[in-house]
């Protein structure tokens, strides 16, 4: 079975200071990895995905995720936090191995707190 | 293009009711998937529809259902309504489904549903 965890609840960073808010997964077959983001009483928003080939994704807002399979890692970064930052994060995986589920799984989500 | 849009956004509704929740996917995107978010459990998947044919179910019981119309739209409908219902239940549509699975989900802003 698929899962992804994200191991910690809670992120502070200072403005302006790099930011990363880790995930890990577990899969049979291969991986697709996205992020997403949710803000207060609305939907999640897609950041970005991990399909196949290069292993430094890059996506919205400055944004960017590391896919490292011998970690079995999908860690999102971003250079410089800003206080609008501040929302919580999902990290999820889809399982496209044979007889997988194929469903979107997604972590325990990681809320992120960038400080002024 | 306008986004996924779900209806109602709150409902209030008493232990034993039924309720029936709707979710119109964004123009083009066949497949909808649905999610429960709480905050003990974090985000549960429900079902998955594509071609008004359900593809994937997560492990609820029989009392959560939905359906996809011809039109893509979905409805979930929750019967036997019990105080552990209570939740923010998330639609989304994407592209596709399944083996293709690359495309993001694209979610709504969610129902908020209250169990008295």
């Amino acid at each position: 079975a698929q899962s992804v965890a994200q191991p910690e609840d809670q992120v502070n960073v200072a403005e302006g200071n790099p930011l990363t808010v880790k995930c890990t997964y577990s899969v049979s077959g291969n991986p697709y990895l996205f992020w997403y983001v949710q803000y207060p009483n609305r939907g999640l928003q897609f950041l970005l995905k991990y399909i196949t080939g290069d292993n430094l994704v890059k996506g919205s807002y400055g944004f960017e995720a590391e896919f490292n399979k011998s970690q079995t890692s999908f860690h999102l970064k971003k250079p410089s936090a800003l206080v609008s930052d501040s929302a919580l994060y999902f990290c999820a995986v889809r399982d496209i191995g044979p007889g997988s589920a194929r469903q979107l799984t997604f972590g325990s989500g990681t809320q992120l707190t960038v400080l002024p | 293009k306008a986004g996924v849009t779900q209806t109602p956004r709150y409902l209030i509704k008493t232990r034993g009711q039924q309720v029936t929740l709707s979710c119109s996917p964004i123009s083009g995107h066949r497949s909808v998937s649905w999610y429960q978010q709480t905050p003990g459990q974090g985000l549960q998947f429900l079902f998955e529809y594509f071609s008004e044919t359900q593809r994937n179910k997560g492990n609820f019981p029989g009392r959560f259902s939905g359906r996809q119309f011809s039109n893509s739209r979905s409805e979930m409908n929750v019967s036997t309504l019990e105080l552990g219902d209570s939740a923010l239940y998330l639609c989304a549509s994407s592209l596709d489904y399944g083996v293709q699975g690359a495309s993001p989900l694209h979610f709504g802003n969610g129902t908020r549903l209250t169990v008295t």
